[in-house]
């Protein structure tokens, strides 16, 4: 079993639609959690990141972690043909980069 | 503000061969973290260098390397390529070294034939 699992998609969603994008993970001494957006060609872009448990709020981005199931989820409202790109979750249990797994990533496409 | 550049953006190597790869940080950031991405393995953390010096490495074999300048610059290089290596190489760039402050460049993508 991988660290961290994710949803494997691809997803395609019609434009306005809610778009939930998941990972579970094993290692539960993950404090750190994070959500990354890549377009095709680019890298990484840093979403949004949570620290422990709770949710966060940022603009049509909603965060959320339940370390008790040991699962997050990201929801993105009234999603745009502009959010069609791969989000990967990572997390770590510190703030260094060698502590960081990422998930594979999800491919999301939001048609217009 | 400029970003994180790499450079080149696509390269083509024999197996065999060595490449080098470049990344130049976003102004005024002491941290350069170095990523291979490939469709089986996702995202691997190779190596971070902090104020020219290799702070942290991965799990990957020596014919990885890198190294940093004064000016925070960094390259990466790979000895005796294999197919194996073929993937889209990423670096990112942080003030401090703290993975929730990092951005990213485009990425070189290597393919090794």
């Amino acid at each position: 079993q991988k660290e961290v699992e994710q949803d494997p998609g691809p997803l395609s969603v019609p434009e306005g639609a809610i778009v939930s994008l998941n990972c579970t993970y094993s290692n539960s001494a993950f404090q750190y959690f994070m959500w990354y957006r890549q377009y095709s060609r680019k890298g990484p872009e840093l979403l949004m990141y949570t620290y422990s448990s709770g949710n966060k709020e940022d603009g049509r981005f909603t965060a959320q972690v339940d370390k008790s199931s040991k699962y997050i989820s990201l929801f993105i409202r009234d999603s745009q043909p502009s959010d069609s790109a791969t989000y990967l979750c990572a997390m770590s249990e510190q703030t260094s980069y060698d502590k960081v797994i990422f998930g594979p990533g999800t491919s999301l496409s939001v048609i217009p | 503000k400029a970003g994180v550049t790499q450079t080149p953006r696509y390269l083509i190597k024999t197996r065999g061969q060595q490449v080098t790869l470049s990344c130049s940080p976003i102004s005024g950031h002491r941290s350069v973290s170095w990523y291979q991405q490939t469709p089986g393995q996702g995202l691997q953390f190779l190596f971070e260098y902090f104020s020219e010096t290799q702070r942290n490495k991965g799990n990957f074999p020596g014919r990885f390397s890198g190294r940093q300048f004064s000016n925070s610059r960094s390259e990466m290089n790979v000895s005796t390529l294999e197919l194996g290596d073929s993937a889209l190489y990423l670096c990112a760039s942080s003030l401090s070294g703290v993975n929730t402050e990092a951005f990213f460049g485009q990425g070189t993508r290597l393919t090794v034939v």
